[in-house]
């Protein structure tokens, strides 16, 4: 079946816009992760969506980062007044929940965040 | 503060024979561990997991090792080939069905045909 796509899979942007970076997870998969993944580094944790609600943010730099996932399934990272140091690789990720088991995460190929 | 530490950015290996990728980590929550690959231009596939209540986990060619007492773990790639270039990525979570997923800086593994 198909794995988790994110679009785009590069963008270039200038300073101070706006960005919305688009993930589309493996379906059935009620759990979403954003990670950014910077130059040198392992990715790092954003945000997290169980259904359509988050259910942890603590990983979102500060408050210009926003995610949605209004229908449970697509969720969009929301990226205002852009700066450079934004400038990453964003990754999403997608798993099935079992309560009572650790679950893995399918990741996407990731969206290439330029800042200008 | 990192708290999963990959100490070798890259490691170059001959055909054939054994990869050994180092992790190491400080969080003594931690109590799930799995290894991710990844190529150029895709996300991280994952490899391999193992549970704190386990020491080893084999999987073909890979086997995982966890030295709880020492927060070391490592991963045994035999007989190495050249498809297993790529970067490798030592992961740790805490708690049954946690989601968030702490990442080391990765390690280049390169084998040499």
């Amino acid at each position: 079946g198909a794995g988790v796509s994110q679009t785009p899979s590069n963008k270039v942007t200038e300073k101070g816009k706006y960005v919305e970076l688009r993930c589309d997870p493996i379906s059935g998969h009620t759990a979403l992760y954003w990670y950014r993944q910077s130059l040198g580094q392992g990715p790092e944790f954003l945000i997290y969506f169980q259904g359509t609600g988050a259910a942890d943010d603590s990983g979102l730099p500060n408050d210009r980062f926003f995610a949605v996932r209004p229908e449970g399934s697509v969720s969009t990272l929301k990226i205002q007044r852009t700066e450079r140091g934004d400038s990453a690789m964003y990754l999403c990720a997608s798993s099935s929940t079992a309560a009572s088991s650790y679950n893995e995460q399918f990741f996407g190929p990731g969206t290439r965040l330029t800042v200008l | 503060d990192q708290q999963v530490k990959q100490n070798s950015p890259s490691l170059s290996v001959q055909e054939g024979r054994i990869s050994i990728l180092n992790c190491d980590y400080t969080n003594s929550m931690f109590d799930y561990f799995l290894w991710y690959k990844k190529y150029p231009a895709e996300g991280p596939t994952f490899l391999i997991s193992i549970s704190s209540i386990k020491d080893k986990n084999e999987d073909g060619r890979f086997t995982v090792f966890l030295n709880k007492s020492a927060k070391h773990l490592s991963l045994h790639i035999v007989p190495s080939q050249p498809g297993d270039s790529a970067v490798y990525f030592c992961a740790a979570s805490s708690g049954a069905g946690s989601y968030q997923l702490t990442f080391g800086k990765g390690t280049k593994l390169s084998v040499i045909p």
